[in-house]
């Protein structure tokens, strides 16, 4: 069975750091892009970041570039998003996704994890 | 940045009815777009992908179309378990772009 099961989320103070996680199992994970989306509470979905199969090719969106860095390890079937500079409009559910490409911008999204909350507030 | 203007934000229909969901692109993204749907606490899921494909396993009252500019995701006979919001996704530039939104009640 294809899964996506994100962690590290929780509850920070504005201006501090966290670092989401996500372990891939069910398919073989080095062969597709991969991705962050975020949603508010009540609020619609956001693309956070992506990366490439070989992290050759990464991007983000313009409300996170300079805080956020996805990384990606492909020994450990696993995702990262390392978030600094937190901020109160970071609060939100971070999605972890899976691309049907190899490289982003293809064939959008197809599996999502069920998600992990991060609340930035003092 | 490609925006993409979803319509309506919501909308109220009755078991069987024909709903029309549309999402407008700023520019041109060829037919890479794809339509999700979420329920409540649930992640969202895929229904379409290019624009007119159907995704494996979810039924034939969806569909979809569209190129360019202009998309439009279509139920044919709204069931009880299609009560959701929808979502278009453009994958065609960086950064890739939601649509905020619909949001389909029962009536």
């Amino acid at each position: 069975e294809v899964q996506l099961v994100e962690s590290g989320g929780g509850l920070v103070q504005p201006g501090r750091s966290l670092r989401l996680s996500c372990a891939a199992s069910g398919f073989t994970f080095d062969d597709y892009a991969m991705h962050w989306v975020r949603q508010a509470p009540g609020k619609g979905l956001e693309w956070v970041s992506g990366i490439s199969w070989n992290s050759g090719s990464i991007g983000y969106a313009d409300s996170v570039k300079g805080r956020f860095t996805i990384s990606r390890d492909n020994a450990k079937n696993s995702l990262y998003l390392q978030m600094n500079s937190l901020r109160a409009e970071d609060t939100a559910l971070f999605y972890c996704v899976k691309d049907t490409s190899a490289y982003m911008r293809i064939g959008g999204f197809d599996i999502w994890g069920q998600g992990t909350m991060v609340t930035v507030s003092s | 940045d490609i925006q993409m203007t979803q319509s309506p934000s919501s909308l109220s229909a009755s078991v069987g009815d024909r709903v029309t969901i549309t999402c407008r692109a700023s520019q041109g993204i060829r037919n890479d777009l794809g339509w999700y749907q979420q329920k409540p606490g649930k992640a969202p899921k895929r229904l379409m992908y290019a624009t007119s494909s159907l995704q494996s396993g979810v039924p034939s009252r969806f569909s979809g179309s569209g190129s360019g500019t202009e998309f439009t995701l279509t139920i044919s006979s709204l069931q009880p378990e299609d009560f959701a919001t929808y979502y278009c996704l453009q994958h065609n530039s960086y950064p890739l772009t939601f649509g905020g939104g619909t949001k389909v009640e029962i009536k």
